[in-house]
């Protein structure tokens, strides 16, 4: 079956605009993750969801960031009022169950740039 | 908070030389996974390890699992060309089960043909 998709692949926006990233996770998988990863940097987690809750938000920097998963399938990841330090890779995980036992199988990435 | 540090952070070898990457937890896991990242792609899923001194073979790569569970190392055989990428080590945060991990800044493996 098919992966992880992320769309846009490519997202390029000004200072203080809205964004949405959206990730839509292997078919049955009900664990989903977001993480950031900035250059020469390893993945840093931000929010996980354990089917439609986020389990864990704990990573999220500040209230700018918010995600949602309705349905317990596709995610979005919404940011308001964007700031340069945004800048970075949007990868999304999925897993079978929230067990850190699964491995996380990740998406290609959205690559944010503010401008 | 728990960090997961790996070093060495670049590593340069000559193909057939081997490579080792290690990494260091601050907190006991209670698994480790690595990942390995190609340039300009995404992680992809290597190995799991649970046991205390666990050591698991995969072709030219053995990932070991230290015996305090807070350490691991993933030495590759005679590298290749196909070897090169980015190694990341990631733990459960704080250690647990949950599946949000934390993972070491990696190490750059770049081999010279």
């Amino acid at each position: 079956g098919a992966g992880v998709s992320q769309t846009p692949s490519n997202k390029v926006t000004e200072k203080g605009k809205y964004v949405e990233l959206r990730c839509d996770p292997i078919s049955g998988h009900t664990a989903l993750y977001w993480y950031r990863q900035s250059l020469g940097q390893g993945p840093e987690f931000l929010i996980y969801f354990q089917g439609t809750g986020a389990a864990d938000d704990s990573g999220l920097p500040n209230d700018r960031f918010f995600a949602v998963r309705p349905e317990g399938s596709v995610s979005t990841l919404k940011i308001q009022r964007t700031e340069r330090g945004d800048s970075a890779v949007y990868l999304c995980a999925s897993s079978a169950d929230v067990s850190s036992y699964n491995e996380q199988f990740f998406g290609p990435g959205t690559r944010l740039t503010v401008l | 908070g728990q960090q997961v540090m790996q070093i060495p952070q670049y590593q340069h070898v000559q193909e057939g030389e081997d490579f080792t990457t290690y990494c260091n937890s601050s907190t006991t896991l209670s698994n480790i996974q690595w990942y390995k990242q190609r340039p300009g792609g995404h992680p992809v899923f290597l190995i799991q390890l649970v046991k205390s001194g666990e050591v698991k073979k995969q072709k030219r790569l053995t990932f070991q699992f230290g015996e305090a569970k807070k350490n691991s190392s993933l030495h590759i055989t005679a590298t290749q060309t196909t070897d090169v990428g980015t190694y990341f080590c990631a733990g459960p945060t704080d250690g647990g089960s949950q599946g949000n991990l934390i993972f070491g800044k990696g190490t750059k493996l770049s081999v010279k043909p």
